[in-house]
């Protein structure tokens, strides 16, 4: 059955700290893949997205998500994680059945 | 411009009631549409999806049901509510598998 895991439940950094989230889908064919972000009380918005091309994905607020096709992975990264980063994050992958992950819950100290 | 209509936004039903759940979508034609279930921890279930009209698609054995009645009507309903149906539940539209997800705000169910 198609899928979509996490592997991070709950994250914990201080800022300036460098990010990496884990997203591994299982899905035949093609597949397009999402990050998105709930900061508390909000509806979920669009981080960045992929369907085709450059599989380095840039989004919104620094963030970016690589493509590795091999490893069915599209892990999420940012440089260096502010306060304001503290959200649930979720990937999601979709070929008309948009499917999500069980979310990583990232906590950021300042 | 496109804008999604769910509601009701909160409801209290009990246990063994009927259940419907009504979205619809203004300003495009043919969306994709989807029910979820947002529960803590879980992340966002999916629990129906719809391509287009009489097409429906059906995520996980439970106790619902949906249809789509019209081209951008997307209808969640139960016979007899069971208690582990309380939960957030979110309706959404796109245009195409590549595009993002347009979200309702939701409607938090409780079941007593």
């Amino acid at each position: 059955a198609q899928s979509v895991s996490q592997h991070n439940h709950h994250v914990i950094l201080s800022e300036a700290a460098s990010l990496e989230l884990g997203c591994n889908y299982s899905y035949g064919g093609t597949v397009n893949l999402f990050w998105y972000v709930q900061y508390p009380g909000q509806h979920l918005q669009l981080l960045l997205k992929y369907f085709s091309g450059d599989p380095l994905v840039k989004g919104i607020k620094g963030f970016e998500a690589e493509f590795i096709k091999s490893k069915f992975s599209f892990n999420l990264r940012k440089p260096s994680v502010q306060w304001s980063d503290t959200a649930e994050y979720f990937c999601a992958a979709n070929n008309n059945d948009m499917r999500f992950g069980a979310g990583t819950r990232l906590t950021v100290k300042p | 411009s496109q804008t999604i209509h769910q509601w009701p936004a909160t409801l209290v039903q009990p246990v063994g009631s009927p259940l419907s759940l009504e979205c619809t979508v203004e300003g495009t034609s043919n969306p994709n549409l989807y029910w979820y279930r947002q529960a803590a921890g879980r992340g966002l279930q999916l629990l129906f999806y719809s391509v287009g009209i009489g097409q429906i698609s059906s995520e996980v054995p439970q106790n619902l049901s949906a249809s789509r009645p019209q081209d951008r009507q997307f209808i969640l309903s139960s016979k007899k509510l069971l208690l582990s149906d309380s939960g957030f539940y979110l309706c959404a539209w796109s245009p195409s598998a590549a595009s993002p997800l347009h979200f309702g705000n939701g409607t938090r169910l409780t079941v007593t």
